[in-house]
Formats: C-alpha cells, sequence, structure tokens
C-alpha cells in the first residue's frame, strides 16, 4: 500500500499568513494526488485534484503543486474559514489512502 | 444539485450486522463510481470499499474484506455497505462519496455525504 506522510500534523497560524503543508508519498504517484478540507462535525470537501487543479467553487488562494512523492498545498493569505483539518489523498493504486491529516488552528 | 445522503447507521453489538444505504440524487448515478469512507471519533480518513459504475469490479480495504460488501443498485440510484461480523474498532463515521475523472484523467471524490454514525458496543 502507498502511504501518505503529511506534515506538519498541525500548525498555529494568523489570518493573513501564508500556509505551506506537505504530502509526501511512499513511492511515486505521478500527480494522482487530491487535497481536501474537513471543518468539525462536517464531510470533507475537495480543494484540489490531480495535485494542482483547483476545484470549481474553491477560493483561489489555495493551490497545490508537486508531482512524484513531494506535493504541497498552499494558503496564501489564511482566513478565518480556513481553519480546519486537510488531508491528501492518493488514488494511483488501490487502496486508495489518505494522509494522516494536518490540523490549522488559530494563532 | 448533487445530493448523497446516507442511513442505516446505529448501535449494534459485536460480531452483528447492519447495512449502510446511500441515496444519491443530481447526477446521473450509473455513470460514476462510488466509495465508502470511514472517520473514527477523533481520527483521519480511512478507504473503505470502492464499486464501479456498473457493479462489476469492487475493491476493499484489507481490514473489511471477507466481512463487508459493497453494492448498487443503479434503478434505485443507491449504494449499499453490507457489514458483517463487525468489531469495536469498525465504530465510526461512514460517508458515502461519489468518484470523478478530473481533465487529467485522474479520479478524485467530487461529493460526499453527510455521514452516518456506526457505534459497535456490547
Amino acid at each position: 500500500d502507498i502511504q501518505l506522510t503529511q506534515s506538519p500534523s498541525s500548525l498555529s497560524a494568523s489570518v493573513g499568513d501564508r500556509v505551506t503543508i506537505t504530502c509526501r508519498a511512499s513511492q511515486s504517484i505521478r500527480n494522482y494526488l487530491n487535497w481536501y478540507q474537513q471543518k468539525p462535525g462536517k464531510a470533507p470537501k475537495v480543494l484540489i485534484y490531480a495535485a494542482s487543479s483547483l476545484q470549481s467553487g474553491v477560493p483561489s488562494r489555495f493551490s497545490g503543486s508537486g508531482s512524484g512523492t513531494d506535493f504541497t498545498l498552499t494558503i496564501s493569505s489564511l482566513q478565518p474559514e480556513d481553519f480546519a483539518t486537510y488531508y491528501c489523498q492518493q488514488t494511483y493504486s488501490m487502496p486508495w489512502t489518505f494522509g494522516q491529516g494536518t490540523k490549522v488552528e488559530i494563532k | 444539485q448533487v445530493q448523497l445522503v446516507e442511513s442505516g447507521g446505529g448501535v449494534v453489538q459485536p460480531g452483528r450486522s447492519l447495512r449502510l444505504s446511500c441515496a444519491a440524487s443530481g447526477f446521473t448515478f450509473s455513470n460514476d463510481g462510488m466509495h465508502w469512507v470511514r472517520q473514527a471519533p477523533g481520527k483521519g480518513l480511512a478507504w473503505v470499499a470502492a464499486i464501479w459504475y456498473d457493479g462489476s469490479n469492487k475493491y476493499y480495504a484489507d481490514y473489511v474484506k471477507g466481512r463487508f460488501t459493497i453494492s448498487r443498485d443503479n434503478s434505485k440510484n443507491t449504494l449499499y455497505l453490507q457489514m458483517n461480523s463487525l468489531r469495536a474498532e469498525d465504530t465510526a463515521v461512514y460517508y458515502c462519496a461519489r468518484e470523478l475523472i478530473g481533465a487529467a484523467g485522474t479520479a478524485y471524490f467530487a461529493q460526499w455525504g453527510q455521514g452516518t454514525l456506526v457505534t459497535v458496543s456490547s
């Protein structure tokens, strides 16, 4: 199975900060990497698919990059509604797997 | 708009069975692969099972293989998860998710249901 390791596991940041979350795969997954946002008590919501494609309706302050084994989710200017947990997911091979999550908290 | 509505969760004793349903609307259900994903209390997301658009292929996580069965009824726009021999570690919120293939040819979960809680406890 392909393992995804996110870092950091949690971070504290202020409104307006630039935030970067990384996801490393245990083997190459080309660009088969998605990012989801989950708020407490809610279902996850896709932000980025295919490593760098912004899902329709998602604010442009979210961006994704990377290919192969190393990927990044960047929030260019953190907004109050962005405090949540973020997960990466690979759909390169079954079983599809998720990273352990990164919780973004208010500083 | 697209809606996925799970049902069937509840409290069940270890070793017993439960069947979850996911009613889909707002899209052509028979065109898309569907998945179940779960989340134990306070933990991260874990993929459980997948089924092709026509039901011809199914995939399972090792921790449910042989105990859980995914199925679908395209005439009823409904996805199912039959869960047998339940264990305490199966306690989680179970989400159904719709798979889409993007322009780059890669898959992702475009929509999720609201989830249904399964608690396995004596």
